[in-house]
């Protein structure tokens, strides 16, 4: 089983609020990335980061921002939380080296009221 | 168009079917075509990989690629209540990975 963390698993809270959401890894992977999915709807990919001081814009990043000053860790953070960002986000790793071998994290279910 | 088109289902199957599930692709630059489970509340869970044309098996799980027809398929032998899961397609060009949206799937015991 993949040792990659995310917390909190559930969240609801108002709109304009500043959140941040928590992943964490124990493998040392290099790769990290965000993505938000919704029923019915393929991932989309929010943030990527290569390694430490490395992050790039998804498709979906223009209104949440990273960091990655640690290589286990990568929070996302919204400034302002809207009800359109209500969805499940996702959280995930992959070693140096590989191309397919991504783990994923158990979620966070977002609900902006 | 999408990248990767995937039926959404729902499927249900009779436990001990064999279920077949598919994806299209329209970009020929995909080196790496995945499979993963997802469970209802939980994060995907990659199931199976392959990187070049042809069948990959692992247990009762079989991986087909038919790069010509921009075709992936996923096999499940003798389905078990425990495969009842939503099934995601994925592939990449190394860098940045394509999902598709989830085939659910139920095995009726």
């Amino acid at each position: 089983e993949a040792d990659i963390y995310q917390t909190p698993r559930y969240l609801v809270i108002g709109t304009g609020k500043k959140i941040t959401l928590e992943c964490s890894q124990t493998m040392g992977h290099d790769k990290m990335y965000w993505y938000q999915q919704d029923p019915g709807m393929e991932l989309h990919l929010i943030h990527y980061s290569y390694g430490v001081n490395s992050t790039e814009k998804g498709d979906l990043s223009s209104e949440s921002t990273v960091s990655r000053i640690r290589t286990e860790h990568f929070p996302l953070t919204l400034e302002s939380a809207r009800p359109s960002h209500t969805s499940q986000y996702l959280c995930a790793s992959m070693p140096s080296g590989t191309h397919n071998e991504q783990f994923f994290g158990p979620g966070t279910r977002l609900t902006v009221l | 168009q999408k990248e990767v088109e995937q039926d959404p289902g729902p499927l249900s199957v009779p436990e001990g079917a064999i279920v077949s599930l598919n994806c299209t692709y329209s970009n020929s630059a995909f080196q790496y075509f995945m499979w993963y489970r997802q469970y209802s509340r939980k994060g995907p869970e990659l199931l199976m990989y392959t990187y070049s044309s042809g069948n990959k098996e692992d247990g009762r799980f079989t991986a087909q690629v038919d790069k010509s027809s921009k075709y992936i398929s996923l096999f499940i032998r003798d389905s078990q209540p425990s495969d009842s899961a939503t099934y995601l397609c994925a592939m990449n060009t190394g860098n940045q990975f394509y999902f598709g949206t989830g085939t659910s799937l139920t095995v009726i015991p």
